[in-house]
C-alpha cells in the first residue's frame, strides 16, 4: 500500500510555479521519498529523489521538511508539457525496493 | 526514460493465446521491474528479478502469469492463456545494482497489450 497522500488534483498557470504537496508521515529514517510523473499514455518519468536535504535538478525541486512527515515538489516554471499525473513515493528500504504507487495528482498546465 | 527498451509497443492476441512481453534495461543495469496498469488505473507492481533470478513476486497473479531474467538476453514476461481483462499497459523498468533505495529506477515506455 502507498505510504503517501497528494491531492487528487491542482491547476497551474502556464509560467508560474507549481507547488505538489506529500504527506507521507510515517516514513522510516532511511527511506527515500521519490517523484514520478507520466504523461498521458507514456511510461512514468522519473524527476527527483531525497531523503533528508532539499534536492534540485534541471526538472524540480524537492523540498522535505525537517520532520521529514512531508514534502513538496517544485516545477519553478510550468509549461503545458507538464500537465500530467505526479506521483510521491516513499520508497522502502528492504527487500525489493519496489516503488508502490498510489494514485498521484492530476496536474492541469493552463494556458 | 531512454535506455529501457520494451518491445512489441502494441501487440494484439485473441483470447487463448500468448503474450510475451520484452524489457532490455538500461546498460549497466541488473535489476528489472514490471508493472501493470489497467485502462483508467494506476500502477501495479508485478514482479521484481535479478539476472536468473525472481526476488519478488508478489504482485503477480497466480496463473497464467510467469516472468525470466536470463543471464543473457532480455527480460521476459509472458501471460498465457489471454483474457479480455488481460488487456493494459505493462511496464519494465530498470535500476543499478540494489542495496539502496537511493538507486533510481527508470522506466521504459510501455506495451500496450490488447485481447480480442
Amino acid at each position: 500500500d502507498a505510504k503517501t497522500t497528494q491531492p487528487p488534483s491542482m491547476d497551474c498557470a502556464e509560467g508560474r510555479a507549481a507547488n505538489l504537496p506529500c504527506n507521507h508521515s510515517t516514513i522510516s529514517g532511511n527511506e527515500y521519498v521519490y517523484w514520478y510523473r507520466q504523461i498521458h499514455s507514456q511510461g512514468p518519468q522519473y524527476i527527483i529523489h531525497g531523503l533528508k536535504n532539499n534536492e534540485t535538478n534541471e526538472m524540480a525541486s524537492l523540498i522535505i521538511t525537517e520532520d521529514r512527515k512531508s514534502s513538496t515538489l517544485i516545477l519553478p516554471h510550468a509549461t503545458l508539457r507538464d500537465t500530467a499525473v505526479y506521483y510521491c513515493i516513499v520508497r522502502v528500504a528492504s527487500g525489493s525496493e519496489k516503488l508502490v504507487f498510489g494514485k498521484g495528482t492530476k496536474l492541469t498546465v493552463n494556458p | 526514460n531512454a535506455g529501457v527498451m520494451q518491445n512489441p509497443r502494441h501487440l494484439v492476441r485473441r483470447r487463448g493465446q500468448e503474450a510475451r512481453l520484452r524489457c532490455s534495461p538500461m546498460k549497466g543495469h541488473s535489476h528489472v521491474y514490471w508493472y501493470r496498469q489497467l485502462p483508467e488505473e494506476g500502477l501495479k507492481f508485478m514482479v521484481y528479478l535479478q539476472k536468473e533470478n525472481i526476488i519478488d513476486e508478489s504482485g503477480m497473479p497466480k496463473e497464467r502469469f510467469s516472468a525470466e531474467f536470463p543471464k543473457e538476453g532480455p527480460s521476459i514476461l509472458r501471460i498465457q492463456q489471454v483474457v479480455r481483462g488481460d488487456s493494459a499497459a505493462y511496464f519494465c523498468a530498470s535500476s543499478p545494482l540494489g542495496g539502496s533505495s537511493g538507486n533510481t529506477i527508470y522506466f521504459g515506455e510501455g506495451s500496450w497489450l490488447t485481447v480480442v
